[in-house]
């Protein structure tokens, strides 16, 4: 069964800092791999995804992620903290054919700090 | 183009009543998915419709069904409500090509007392 492992409930990070959100999964084939955000009381919006090919996939908003197959992560990382990206993180690995789910982690809140 | 919508914004309902949660998918997707997010959690898939039909289910009880209309928008509809179904129900809509991405809407809050 697949699933998604968020470590890291609550980071607080400094405006200006660099921020680094880990996610481990545990998947029966070569998954397609999301991140998504989350602010409070909205819905998801997609930052970025990993299908095939470069490891290293750029998303919206600064973000990128690296997929390493070796270590089942898809870490998330910005180098420079805004105000505004302060919000709920979820990775979520899935769907694929005959299974179209999509299965998320517990998420990863951050706090900006001034 | 507009996204995905879901009405309505919030709701309160009382235990064992009935909900109905619409949501109308983004232009162009014929594929709509439903997620409960409960406070603090990730969300879980609750099932999937595609060509009008339930294509797939997660771990849910037959208290919650759905319905997909023929221009593709769908409904949620829970019955026997419990104060755990209390949470944000979330659309999804993804296109026939380009299946494995799905778009989310801005959630429906359900509030059981």
């Amino acid at each position: 069964a697949q699933s998604v492992t968020q470590p890291d409930i609550h980071i607080t990070v400094s405006e200006g800092a660099s921020l680094e959100l880990r996610c481990n999964y545990s998947y029966g084939a070569t998954p397609y791999l999301f991140w998504y955000v989350q602010s409070p009381g909205q819905g998801l919006q997609l930052l970025l995804k990993y299908f095939s090919g470069d490891t290293l996939v750029q998303g919206i908003k600064g973000f990128e992620a690296e997929f390493k197959r070796s270590q089942s992560s898809f870490n998330l990382r910005k180098p420079s903290v805004h105000w505004s990206d302060a919000a709920e993180y979820f990775c979520a690995v899935g769907p694929r054919s005959n299974d179209y789910k999509l299965s998320f982690g517990a998420g990863t809140t951050v706090t900006v700090r001034a | 183009d507009a996204g995905v919508t879901q009405s309505p914004t919030h709701l309160i309902k009382t235990r064992g009543q009935q909900v109905t949660l619409r949501c109308s998918p983004k232009s162009g997707h014929d594929t709509v998915s439903w997620y409960q997010q409960a406070l603090g959690q990730g969300p879980q898939f609750i099932f999937q419709y595609y060509e009008e039909e339930e294509r797939q289910r997660g771990n849910f009880p037959d208290r919650f069904s759905g319905h997909q209309f023929p221009n593709y928008s769908s409904e949620l509809n829970v019955n026997a409500l419990l104060l755990g179904d209390s949470a944000l129900y979330l659309c999804a809509s993804s296109p026939r090509q380009g299946w494995n991405e799905q778009f989310f809407g801005p959630g429906t809050r359900l509030t059981v007392l």
